[in-house]
């Protein structure tokens, strides 16, 4: 299995839903990333989990919750969102860099959400 | 801290033809690694090619190639022989050994003409 999932493929929520975007993958990596992306625009990094612990936050709101119950999934729970962000999340995993030749990242097709 | 810079916000050529995406990068790192990515309509990040710094030797994967000037900081994407499957946003990106981030640049959004 050379791939990450990503589910749903589209949410559409309210200001005042809770919801959750789901990513998994079974390359054995241990490194697991959450991205925003906005259109004709490169991915924005948000967060890092690493050995599923959490090693990088970029200053994401805390409307934006991530979790990793295991080394093969990775949630980003959704709480109070705004309408700005209306995106594309993307999932991305890689190898464990300590002793690799290189940190590639393989990402996931992505949920584009939508918040109303 | 690490930049990447794409000068080349679209790009169109012909069906068959050669087409070059630019890419320069600043980094005080000695130990790094540069990335092609191609996002086609459909979403997905597909790595295209990908280079180490300690390598001089060229990238090449079938009709993608790069030329990497490491004295210049220049990462270029070839593709020969284009095709109407080639048609997409190409983001290049610079990893630095040890750190988990990428550093993306702005992208060329590249379009196959029939």
């Amino acid at each position: 299995d050379t791939e990450v999932t990503q589910t749903p493929k589209h949410l559409v929520m309210g200001m005042t839903n809770k919801k959750s975007l789901k990513c998994e993958q079974h390359m054995g990596h241990r490194a697991m990333y959450w991205y925003k992306q906005k259109a004709k625009k490169p991915p924005e990094l948000m967060f890092v989990y690493s050995y599923e612990k959490l090693s990088i936050n970029e200053s994401v709101p805390s409307r934006f919750s991530p979790e990793c119950p295991n080394s093969s999934l990775l949630n980003l729970h959704l709480h109070a969102l705004q309408p700005e962000d209306s995106a594309l999340y993307l999932c991305a995993s890689s190898p464990p860099f300590p002793g690799t030749s290189y940190n590639e990242q393989f990402f996931g097709p992505g949920t584009r959400l939508t918040v109303l | 801290a690490q930049t990447v810079t794409q000068s080349q916000p679209e790009m169109s050529v012909q069906e068959a033809e050669t087409v070059t995406l630019s890419c320069t990068y600043d980094t005080s790192e000695s130990n790094y690694y540069l990335f092609w990515y191609k996002q086609p309509p459909s979403r997905q990040m597909i790595l295209v090619i990908r280079q180490e710094a300690y390598k001089q030797q060229n990238a090449t994967e079938n009709r993608f190639s790069v030329n990497f000037q490491k004295a210049a900081k220049s990462f270029s994407l070839k593709i020969s022989d284009s095709q109407l499957g080639d048609t997409a946003m190409y983001f290049c990106a610079l990893g630095v050994q040890g750190a988990q981030k990428l550093v993306f640049g702005q992208g060329t959004r590249l379009t196959i003409n029939p």
